[in-house]
């Protein structure tokens, strides 16, 4: 069975802590997408990647930043967390096609509190 | 820019009720249409597909037409069971790789 895994379900950090949010995809995917979702605003696009070593931002890339230093791995960093980024981080995969047929294939999220 | 709107929730029904979520949605090419659904506790996951006006999306019993002069594509499922319980999620790609999202619909369904 094709596999998003975020390393961590659930953290709580504090205010001013650096934090990083880990995805590992095991399909072999090209792009790879980090999403927040907030009750009443759906999910929104922080930064996605098309390729290792490439980034894109998003709607929402500020406070924070991303790396992708291998095909499956995209890490979602937040450099100094702040209350507001409280939220339900989803990981997402999918591969080279042609615009349109982009079908994504999204990890369990991590549901991380800032106190 | 791109944009989809769906209906509010939450949606409380009756097993073998008929279910219905409004989606529209702005694009400024011909837009790949999506329903995704989010079960408690887990990622969201592909319920259905359309990529050109006029095509039919279907799977588990839900259905939906991509119609492009009421720029929609509206999920409907004839009969519900306690296990479509979840959230819905209408979506679009166009001319690139992003998924633009709505809000959500929450769905629940009572024996």
């Amino acid at each position: 069975d094709v596999k998003v895994t975020q390393s961590s379900r659930y953290l709580v950090k504090r205010t001013g802590e650096k934090v990083f949010l880990e995805c590992v995809q095991d399909m072999d995917h090209e792009n790879m997408f980090w999403y927040r979702q907030d009750p009443g605003l759906g999910l929104r696009l922080i930064y996605f990647s098309y390729d290792v070593k490439m980034k894109e931002k998003g709607d929402i890339p500020e406070g924070y930043s991303v790396s992708r230093e291998k095909k499956e791995r995209f890490s979602l960093i937040l450099e100094s967390a702040s209350t507001n980024q409280t939220s339900m981080y989803l990981c997402a995969s999918s591969f080279w096609v042609p615009p349109g047929a982009n079908v994504l294939t999204f990890g369990a999220g991590s549901r991380l509190t800032v106190l | 820019g791109n944009s989809v709107t769906q209906m509010e929730g939450p949606v409380t029904l009756s097993e073998e009720a008929f279910l219905t979520i409004n989606c529209t949605y702005t694009a400024t090419g011909y837009p790949s249409l999506f329903w995704y659904v989010q079960y408690p506790g887990e990622g969201l996951q592909l319920l259905l597909k359309a990529t050109k006006a006029d095509d039919k999306g279907s799977n588990k019993g839900f259905e939906a037409t991509y119609r492009k002069e009421t720029t929609s594509f509206h999920l409907e499922k004839g009969s519900v069971q306690v296990s479509d319980s979840a959230v819905y999620f209408c979506a679009l790609s166009d001319r690139d790789y992003k998924l633009s999202f709505g809000a959500g619909t929450t769905v629940t369904v009572r024996a």
